[in-house]
Formats: structure tokens, sequence, C-alpha cells
């Protein structure tokens, strides 16, 4: 069947640090997946896309890779800051689906000063 | 100035009763959405209209209907409301075939607690 999964166990660091968030798919053939922020009482905003055919996209501290073999895709935030702390959620688009987005379950990011 | 707008806020009601939730965006997009997220923070689609015309309707129960009165809006109905329907709901928005990134925009949510 088909499976997003992200680390249910909160992430926590220290402000300045990276943190890497983990995606994994299993059963899927995504024409791209992406990134939202979730903060408590609000709903998700978009943060990167990164299609099938792209191995690494960058925004300002941001970055996703994609591996298509692995089935994973990494999200990071480099010098991390306490206003980063929130769920971060990744969501798959497949082909021909109508738009359709599968989330994953959301990882808890909490970053220390 | 607010993009994906969603009435009300909170919603807490009996078991049995009927209820509706209202989603009205003004980004001119041409496709909604309504998704439940439950307690795990899942964030599962129910339905999806493109120009008032459903596209997607999930395994979802038929107590759900949606509605959509023109492109701007997508309202959801709720027959004979059960306790397994307390969940935070989300509207949102996407233009759907456009769009470098085709990020969808998402309300603030509707929290229902079913008693």
């Amino acid at each position: 069947s088909q499976k997003i999964e992200q680390n249910s166990e909160a992430l926590n660091i220290q402000e300045g640090k990276t943190a890497t968030l983990t995606c994994n798919y299993t059963n899927y053939s995504p024409a791209y997946l992406q990134w939202y922020r979730q903060d408590p009482g609000r709903g998700p905003v978009f943060l990167l896309l990164i299609r099938e055919n792209e191995k690494e996209k960058r925004k300002e501290r941001l970055k996703v890779t994609f591996d298509t073999t692995l089935k994973q895709s990494l999200f990071h935030i480099t010098a991390s800051q306490p206003a980063d702390s929130a769920t971060y959620l990744c969501a798959l688009r497949g082909r021909n689906q109508g738009g359709k987005l599968i989330f994953g379950q959301g990882t808890e990011l909490s970053v220390k000063p | 100035d607010t993009a994906v707008s969603q009435t009300p806020k909170y919603l807490v009601t009996q078991m049995g009763n009927d209820k509706s939730i209202k989603c009205e965006q003004n980004l001119g997009h041409d496709t909604m959405y309504w998704y439940k997220q439950d307690s795990k923070k899942f964030l599962k689609i129910m339905f999806s209209y493109n120009n008032k015309e459903l596209i997607i309707n999930e395994t979802v129960p038929n107590r759900f209907s949606p509605k959509s009165p023109d492109k701007a809006h997508l309202n959801l109905h709720i027959n004979s409301l059960e306790l397994g329907d307390s969940a935070v709901y989300f509207c949102a928005s996407s233009q759907l075939n456009g769009g470098l990134n085709n990020e969808q925009f998402f309300g603030p949510g509707t929290r229902l607690t079913v008693l």
C-alpha cells in the first residue's frame, strides 16, 4: 500500500545548527514533492517544491533533496533559529491525480536558543 | 486581504446534529479542497472541486457533502455528526495546472468538537 513516513518523534536542536528532516515514501511515483510548515492553530504554509527530475532545491536557508531511487526527500534548515520551530509536512503529488496531495504526518521541530 | 478564509473557527456541537463549514478564497484559483486533520496530525484530502465540479472524492461517509456555489466558495455540510468527526478541517485552494510551484493555500482551519 502507498505510504509516506516522516519522523514522528520531535526533533530538538540548538540554535545555529542545521536541522534535517526526513520524508520516505513507498509505492508512489510522485511527479513532485512539496514541503509545508504548520504552526499551532494555523493551516500549513508552502515552503518548497522539488520535481522528480530535480536532485536539489534551495531557498534562502532551506534546502530540499529528492532521491527517487531511495524514495526519500531530505529537508534542511541551516543556521536554525527559534522562529523555525514548527511542524514540517512533506506532501507528494502523483501523476494524473487531479492535484491530489498526500501528506506525511509531519515532524515537529524545536530550536532552542 | 485574507487569502483563504473559513467560518467558523471553532464549532462545538452534539452528536447527531447537522452543521456546515464555509470557505472562501480571493486568490482567483480554480480549485478548492477540503482536508481533515486528526489528533495525530495526519492531513487527509476529502474532496476537491475544480471550477465547481467535483474532481476528488475520497472514501468519506455520505454524511459529508461538499457544495461549491462558485469558484471562490466551497462549503462542507455534515449530517448526523459522530464523535469520530471531531478534528480540524482545513480548506485550501490552488491553481490546478498553473503556477511555478502548484502550491496549495490553506485556510486557518475549523476545529470541530462533537460531544
